[in-house]
């Protein structure tokens, strides 16, 4: 059981260039999160999905789309890469509400 | 304001003792409360979760909510070196029960 799987751990990116995370979850739980995380600010929210076929923006949209694939997918898209989104970000799970989080290993991005 | 605040500490406290970390959130229609554990470099953990009004025990952990007080708490008793992470308190919002909002962390050292 591979909980939340994140992909890729490490990306560099120049400004400008654009990219995707990945974010499967074999659980079976409805609601699906994106936070990112700087060093002294703790996490924070950027999009989350209640459900399939819902997304909602959090504390810190701007510059980010996202997809929920399907139940167990939800992917973050960076358009066009900037230093300020230079950051660790988790992607996690929860059958559904607010409920207990399961988190990704994390995915740490530097936007030179 | 944030939305949920903590002191990002270091609190810093001997072996033995009680860790007293504290959580301010400005949401009087949140309902659901959370502690998160991380270890640096890793993903968060849940500790514990909370509802209700009063202390919830679990092990040597207790949580404490004061709904009127916006005030959550968790105290650490017999603190271990191996309790040293930075604590995360997690809230929801009333404007969508499935925005979980956490805040900055508070960075425990527990000293030999």
């Amino acid at each position: 059981n591979a909980g939340v799987t994140q992909t890729p751990k490490f990306q560099v990116l120049k400004t400008g260039q654009s990219m995707t995370l990945q974010c499967a979850q074999d659980m079976n739980h409805n609601s699906m999160y994106w936070y990112r995380q700087d060093p002294g600010m703790g996490l924070r929210l950027i999009y989350y999905s209640a459900s399939e076929g819902t997304t909602d923006k959090g504390e810190v949209p701007n510059g980010y789309n996202v997809s929920r694939l399907n139940k167990r997918e939800f992917s973050l898209r960076l358009e066009s890469a900037a230093p300020s989104q230079t950051s660790v970000y988790f992607c996690a799970s929860t059958p559904s509400g607010a409920n207990v989080l399961t988190f990704g290993a994390g995915s740490r991005l530097t936007v030179l | 304001q944030k939305e949920v605040e903590q002191n990002s500490g270091p609190l810093s406290v001997p072996e033995g003792a009680i860790a007293s970390l504290n959580c301010t959130y400005s949401d009087r229609g949140s309902q659901s409360f959370f502690w998160y554990r991380q270890y640096s470099g890793k993903s968060p953990e849940l500790i514990m979760s909370i509802y209700s009004n009063g202390d919830k025990e679990d092990g040597r952990f207790t949580a404490q909510l004061n709904k009127a007080s916006q005030y959550v708490s968790l105290l650490i008793r017999d603190s271990q070196p191996s309790d040293s992470a930075t604590y995360l308190c997690a809230v929801n919002m009333m404007d969508s029960s499935y925005k979980l909002i956490f805040g900055s962390g508070t960075r425990l050292l527990v000293r030999p």
